[in-house]
C-alpha cells in the first residue's frame, strides 16, 4: 500500500535531549513537509523540501533541523533548543504538480519530560 | 489566500446526509476550494476539491454557490467514523512551489448513533 509513515506513534525524551522522528513515504512524491499541531490549534508548519538536498524553513523552524537526503525520507529532528517541544508532529508530503493536495502521516505524539 | 468562515461545531445522525457549511466571501477567481478532516489523534485527510462545478468522488460531494461565495460538503450517508473536525481551506491552485496548507478552527461533525 502507498503512504506515508512515522514513527515513533508516541515519544518520551528528557529536557536537554535532542530526538529525531521519521517520515517516509513511498508515494513518489517530490515535495515533503513537517508540521506541528499544538492542542485544540491548526498545523504550523515547521520545514519543507521540494525536492532530494533542499529544504527551507516554515514559520516555526527554530529548534528543529530537517534534512533530505533520499526522495523517500524526511526525518525531523527536534534539538534541546526548541524551548517548547510537546506536541502533535505530523509529516506530509505531496505530488510535483498538485502540491494542494497533501497527504499526511498518522503523526508522532513527543512529550517532554 | 481567502478567509473561510465554519461553524465550531455539528451533530448529525448515523445514516443521514451530514452537509457542512463553509462562507468564503472574498474567494478571487483563481483560488479553489478545499475540504479536509481531521480524526481526533491522526493526521488530516484530505477530501475533495473544486473550483465552481460541483465535485463527486468516493468520499463526499462539494456544492459551491453561483457566486463562489460559499460551499457545503456533503458527507451522503454519516457513520461513526466520520466524527472528526472537518476544514475547509480557499487557496490558488499551486503548480509551481511547495505551499503549506493553513488550517483554521474547522467544524467538529459529531455522528450520533
Amino acid at each position: 500500500d502507498g503512504g506515508i509513515t512515522q514513527s515513533p506513534k508516541y515519544l518520551f525524551r528528557k529536557e536537554g535531549q535532542n530526538v529525531t522522528l521519521s517520515c517516509e513515504q513511498n508515494l513518489n512524491h517530490d515535495a515533503m513537509y513537517w508540521y506541528r499541531q499544538d492542542p485544540g490549534q491548526g498545523l504550523r508548519l515547521i520545514y519543507y523540501s521540494q525536492i532530494v538536498n533542499d529544504f527551507q524553513k516554515g514559520d516555526i523552524a527554530e529548534g528543529y533541523s530537517v534534512s533530505r537526503e533520499k526522495k523517500e525520507s524526511f526525518p525531523l529532528t527536534v534539538t534541546s533548543a526548541q524551548k517548547n517541544p510537546t506536541a502533535f508532529y505530523l509529516c506530509a508530503s505531496s505530488a510535483g504538480l498538485v502540491y494542494n493536495e497533501q497527504f499526511f502521516g498518522p503523526g508522532t505524539r513527543l512529550t517532554v519530560l | 489566500d481567502a478567509k473561510t468562515t465554519q461553524p465550531t461545531s455539528m451533530d448529525c445522525a448515523e445514516g443521514r446526509a451530514a452537509n457542512l457549511p463553509c462562507n468564503h466571501s472574498t474567494i478571487s477567481g483563481n483560488e479553489y476550494v478545499y475540504w479536509y478532516r481531521q480524526i481526533h489523534s491522526q493526521g488530516p485527510q484530505y477530501i475533495i476539491h473544486g473550483l465552481k462545478n460541483n465535485e463527486t468522488n468516493e468520499m463526499a460531494s462539494l456544492i459551491i454557490t453561483e457566486d463562489r461565495k460559499s460551499s457545503t460538503l456533503i458527507l451522503p450517508h454519516a457513520t461513526l467514523r466520520d466524527t472528526a473536525v472537518y476544514y475547509c481551506i480557499v487557496r490558488v491552485f499551486s503548480s509551481g512551489s511547495a505551499r503549506q496548507l493553513t488550517f483554521g478552527s474547522g467544524t467538529q461533525l459529531t455522528v450520533l448513533p
